[in-house]
């Protein structure tokens, strides 16, 4: 069975300019997380998925921050415009019914520059 | 201050030693405990999963709740320098009639050196 699959892996881009992170979940997962790790710490939660909503995005910076999971399947996490402080890596999770163990991804690590 | 707290090394062992790692924690409603493995440039890795108070073992590895003292530890036993990574503590509230019963809170992590 697939893990969780993210991309991509790394990324590289300009302060002021857009970016976007795909995350698909293992099948059958119907709670989706998109975390957040900064170097040295562990991952802070930025938005919660239950099949399609959005059910805990109190972390997520919404002025530049967007999310989505349309069908309830994979996700796309996007920032515009990127600034430097963004620079981290983005851990995508999924997990089962009753929210179980949750199941990380490899993060897309972003670097603004 | 935090609701986990973890100390974030480095700890370094000799290979073979039992690696004992904790956690404390605040939130009384935390009642789901997990520790994971993450290796570098690598997402975490769930190693070991608890409900509630109690022991469990799987393997080298033995992950022990505390729910009275807030306290949760992983001992790794007879370590192999392949044990070296950083391992993370999470939790979370059990309830489901509260808005953060599946939200994971993290420590920081511990970063583990296993010498051969």
């Amino acid at each position: 069975e697939a893990g969780v699959v993210q991309s991509p892996r790394y990324k590289i881009i300009e302060k002021k300019q857009p970016v976007a992170f795909w995350c698909n979940p293992i099948s059958g997962h119907n709670t989706l997380y998109w975390y957040l790790q900064n170097l040295g710490q562990g991952p802070e939660l930025l938005i919660r998925y239950e099949n399609e909503e959005a059910v805990d995005d109190s972390q997520l910076p919404k002025d530049r921050f967007s999310a989505e999971r349309l069908k309830g399947v994979d996700s796309t996490l996007k920032i515009q415009p990127a600034e430097l402080g963004d620079s981290a890596v983005y851990l995508c999770a999924s997990s089962g019914e009753q929210n179980t163990e949750a199941f990380f991804g490899q993060g897309t690590r972003l670097t603004v520059v | 201050q935090k609701e986990v707290e973890q100390d974030p090394g480095p700890l370094s062992v000799p290979e073979g030693a039992i690696v004992s790692l904790n956690c404390t924690y605040s939130n009384s409603a935390f009642q789901y405990f997990m520790w994971y493995r993450q290796y570098s440039r690598k997402g975490p890795e769930l190693l070991m999963y608890t409900y509630s108070s109690g022991n469990k073992e799987d393997g080298r590895f033995t992950a022990q709740v505390d729910k009275s003292s807030k306290y949760i530890s992983l001992f790794i036993r007879d370590s192999q320098p392949s044990d070296s990574a950083t391992y993370l503590c999470a939790m979370r509230p059990g309830a489901m009639t509260t808005d953060s019963w599946g939200k994971l809170q993290f420590g920081a992590g511990t970063q583990v050196v296993v010498t051969p």
